[in-house]
């Protein structure tokens, strides 16, 4: 069972930043949590990770809440390019990776 | 580098059959992962292969099963099929062992769709 909890669909404005919540009250302390995305037709890819402190690469930022019972990804110029499902998936000892259902995220033109 | 592979494409098979879909990692990938993705849904884990052995598996019966040869490469057996076996199929892999567990990052292939009449 998935042990995150996300919007099912959200909307943002081309070239404005995204936010996109995840809940995962469940979290252990060994627990990473991930991001992915998945393009329409494509396989799902890597977008970012992190187990306790914020994280920035070249896609896209990590927040993530002091208690880690939360996070939140961020894109900062989004593009109709981003237009895709987000997963976030908590990952642990037993690497047994649970996707949920993700959220859909539009883009406007 | 050559990513993710899997084959085939597409399948097209009749209720009752069999089933066999293929993976090969990426070069220095020791683990694979199978998902299955019914249309308009999201992924359910099936398998973890770390090598060579089976390391998780997913709420599915025993009538879905793998193996990993020494290769690292993969394969999904997939027996008695049933209409609702119809799906995507993603395998993805990741490089165990040099980051704590947890932290490995799955790169996926582009799937084998399975359509089952």
């Amino acid at each position: 069972d998935a042990k995150t909890t996300q919007p099912n669909s959200m909307e943002s404005n081309e070239e404005e930043p995204v936010h996109l919540p995840c809940n995962h009250s469940t979290i252990s302390g060994t627990d990473y949590i991930h991001w992915y995305r998945q393009l329409p037709s494509q396989g799902p890819e890597y977008v970012i990770h992190g187990l306790t402190s914020n994280v920035n690469n070249r896609m896209a930022s990590l927040a993530i809440a002091e208690d880690r019972k939360s996070s939140t990804l961020i894109l900062h110029r989004a593009t109709l390019r981003d237009a895709a499902v987000y997963y976030c998936i908590l990952s642990g000892r037993d690497d047994k990776i649970i996707f949920g259902k993700g959220t859909r995220l539009h883009i406007l033109p | 580098e050559a990513g993710v592979t899997q084959s085939p494409t597409h399948l097209i098979k009749t209720r009752g059959q069999q089933a066999t879909l293929r993976c090969s990692p990426i070069s220095g990938h020791t683990s694979v992962y199978w998902y299955q993705q019914a249309l308009g849904l999201g992924l359910q884990f099936l398998l973890w292969y770390d090598e060579g052995e089976e390391r998780n598996r997913g709420n599915f019966p025993p009538r879905f099963s793998g193996r990993q040869f020494p290769n690292y490469s993969s394969e999904l057996n997939v027996n008695a099929l049933e209409l609702e076996d119809s799906a995507l199929y993603l395998c993805a892999s990741s490089l165990q062992g040099f980051v704590p567990s947890g932290a490995n990052v799955l790169t996926f292939g582009a799937g084998s769709r399975l359509t089952v009449l």
